[in-house]
């Protein structure tokens, strides 16, 4: 069966550090993988998406940045955070002929 | 813009009777929606999901309605229990756009609460 990890699964950092976030995914081959924010009182909003090795595409203009260095892993990042960045991330893959979107356990970002 | 709506943020029911969550949606090539349910610091779980080429999809508990005229869709739990409580998301996406990049549109969410 198919498994998604993400670590961390909680992270408190101060303005201006670095973020890199990791999402990977088991039992599957060339899914499409997604990132998603959730923000406090918001609905889930799609950051980014990457259908290969490689490819992403960006869905709002940002602070961060995406990669997709292998097949099953996607990483989230951010060379300075911003207070605005906080929230709550959630990786999410599909399989290839599928819709529904499966998401993993959520990392959430604490922006000081 | 938004897309999806859920103009209810929060729906209180008693356990054993129906909840109803709703969603709206605008864009009218939309052909796929989607509920998902979501508990506190977990990622959301798909529930149940109906074709634009239906208009009710049925699976235990929960039956999804869909009034494409009114591009709105509903999602029906009956009967309620207490371990339903949790968020509720309504997604919607264009199964027939081509390709492989599926992309979904998600509401804001219902806090659905059921008390014993």
């Amino acid at each position: 069966s198919q498994t998604i990890h993400q670590w961390p699964a909680t992270l408190v950092q101060p303005v201006g550090s670095p973020l890199s976030l990791e999402c990977t995914v088991e039992g599957t081959s060339n899914p499409n993988l997604y990132w998603y924010r959730q923000a406090a009182g918001r609905g889930l909003q799609l950051l980014f998406y990457s259908v290969g090795i490689g490819q992403i595409s960006s869905e709002v203009p940002q602070n961060l940045s995406a990669s997709r260095p292998q097949d099953r892993q996607f990483i989230l990042s951010s060379k300075k955070l911003l207070l605005s960045d906080s929230g709550f991330y959630l990786c999410a893959w599909i399989g290839s002929a599928a819709i529904e979107q499966y998401f993993g356990p959520g990392t959430r970002l604490t922006v000081t | 813009d938004q897309q999806v709506k859920q103009n209810s943020p929060s729906l209180s029911v008693q356990e054993g009777r129906i909840s109803i969550l709703n969603c709206d949606y605008t864009n009218s090539m939309f052909d796929y929606f989607l509920w998902y349910k979501k508990y506190p610091a977990e990622g959301p779980t798909f529930l149940i999901s109906i074709s634009s080429i239906k208009d009710k999809n049925e699976d235990g508990r929960f039956t999804v309605f869909l009034n494409k005229s009114a591009k709105h869709l509903s999602l029906h739990i009956v009967p309620s229990q207490p371990g339903d409580s949790a968020v509720y998301f309504c997604a919607a996406t264009r199964f027939n756009s081509g390709g492989s990049n599926y992309k979904l549109t998600f509401g804001k969410g219902t806090l659905l609460t059921v008390n014993p």
